[in-house]
């Protein structure tokens, strides 16, 4: 099975700065990675596909990279409405393999 | 508009089978590429993915569950159901299922909470 390694698995961040976490494979994945956004109480809610492709509604601050087995997801401002935790998926091999999470909050 | 809804049983008991329905709305299963997946989330921690099943049919499982899931659709109807044998109370959780597009879990429902207790 392909392990997703999520880091860090928290962080405090205040609103304007930029934030940065990593998703890294136990093996090649290619650019099959998408990376889920889950505020309490909610379903996750995809924010980026095939590693960098941002979702429709999705603002532009997040942005995916990454490939292979290293990947990054950067939000550029963050936002009040963004704490949450965010997941990364890899769907490159069955069975389908999701990150930890990294919680994002604000201080 | 695309939408998911979970239904179970709300609460069962070590042991009995844990039956579970996806029904969706805003796409078919019959169209080329379309999959619905299964997701379960235990309170308090990460997502477990655990079956996808395809427009033609193609089914595939999360091997850590052992021969004890079922995944099946009814096209007519817009439903996707899984089932879970043998239950214990390590699966209770929220269960999601999700629309696939792009090889990707694009679209979610809002989850059914599913406790298994004696």
């Amino acid at each position: 099975n392909t392990v997703m390694t999520q880091s860090p698995t928290s962080m405090f961040t205040s609103v304007g700065d930029r934030v940065t976490m990593s998703c890294k494979a136990s093996q090649n994945v290619g650019i099959n990675v998408g990376w889920y956004q889950q505020k309490t109480g909610q379903s996750p809610k995809r924010l980026i596909y095939w590693a960098s492709n941002r979702d429709t509604g999705v603002p532009d601050r997040f942005t995916g990279s990454g490939s292979g087995t290293d990947f990054t997801l950067t939000i550029s401002n963050m936002q009040a409405e963004d704490p949450a935790i965010y997941y990364c998926l890899q769907h490159n091999s069955y069975p389908w393999t999701f990150g930890g999470g990294t919680k994002l909050e604000l201080k | 508009q695309v939408t998911l809804k979970e239904s179970g049983p709300g609460i069962l008991q070590p042991s009995q089978t844990l039956s579970l329905t996806c029904t969706f709305s805003g796409f078919s299963l019959s169209t080329y590429d379309m999959g619905v997946g299964w997701i379960r989330q235990p309170s308090g921690k990460g997502l477990e993915w655990l079956a996808n099943i395809w427009w033609d049919d193609d089914k595939y499982y999360n091997p850590s569950l052992k021969n004890r899931l079922t995944i099946s659709k009814d096209t007519s109807n817009n439903q996707a159901f899984l089932k879970i044998t043998n239950v214990d109370t390590a699966d209770t959780a929220t269960y999601y299922c999700a629309r696939i597009e792009d090889w990707e879990l694009r679209d979610w429902g809002q989850g059914v909470l599913v406790t298994v207790s004696s």
